[in-house]
């Protein structure tokens, strides 16, 4: 069965460094997403990705956090300069359209100290 | 915009009893309705989802749900729990049109001997 993967599956930053989670969504998904869960709450929506631009975000992803889809296959969430807040296990996700059509990564668990 | 409750946070069921997970939505437009399951260290799997047609729905491992539109509810049964049911159960909702996922805040399952 198709697969989202994402790499790492742990990462540990220093604050205000740049970090770069990565995520391989399934080949023929054309909607991709990024998603976080602060330990303890909710999961929550960062941003939705399609046709090579963001068609939505939330308020959580300000100008700190930035995404891209460098060459057809990868899809990457950046955030420039990490916060003691931003830690939380980040989920990709993809989705050929239509209603609940979503696959999920397994998660990056980035702890920012 | 949509939300969702989930009417408790920590659920413990002898194995072989039923499971019952409450989820109740708001939605100003009728919803697509999802339960997923996070095993630990693992990602989101859907469970089952409403996007339209009949009301109860079924999904993998003998979980089902039904749709009660009057009482905004999306609960979550299962007949007789196993062991391997322990893990984390997620409600969610969005609304036709959107595909961003509004999460409730989770229930965990333990499944005692």
């Amino acid at each position: 069965e198709p697969e989202v993967t994402q790499t790492p599956s742990h990462q540990v930053t220093q604050m205000g460094q740049e970090v770069i989670l990565r995520c391989v969504p399934i080949s023929n998904h054309l909607y991709f997403y990024w998603y976080r869960q602060i330990l303890g709450q909710k999961v929550e929506f960062l941003v939705s990705f399609y046709n090579n631009e963001i068609s939505e975000k939330s308020e959580i992803f300000d100008d700190q956090f930035s995404v891209e889809r460098p060459d057809g296959s990868n899809f990457t969430l950046k955030i420039r300069s990490t916060k003691l807040e931003d830690s939380a296990m980040y989920f990709c996700a993809s989705s050929g359209g239509g209603p609940g059509g979503y696959t999920f990564g397994s998660g990056t668990r980035l702890t920012v100290v | 915009a949509q939300s969702v409750t989930q009417l408790g946070s920590h659920v413990s069921v002898s194995e072989g009893a039923l499971v019952l997970l409450r989820c109740n939505y708001s939605s100003s437009v009728p919803p697509y309705l999802f339960w997923y399951v996070q095993y630990p260290n693992q990602g989101l799997q859907l469970l089952l989802k409403y996007t339209t047609g009949a009301t109860l729905v079924k999904g993998i491992n003998g979980f089902e749900a039904e749709f009660k539109k009057s009482e905004t509810s999306f609960h979550l049964t299962k007949p007789s729990a196993h062991m391997s049911d322990a893990a984390e159960y997620f409600c969610a909702v969005s609304e036709r049109g959107d595909y961003k996922l509004s999460f409730g805040a989770g229930t965990t399952v333990t499944v005692r001997a």
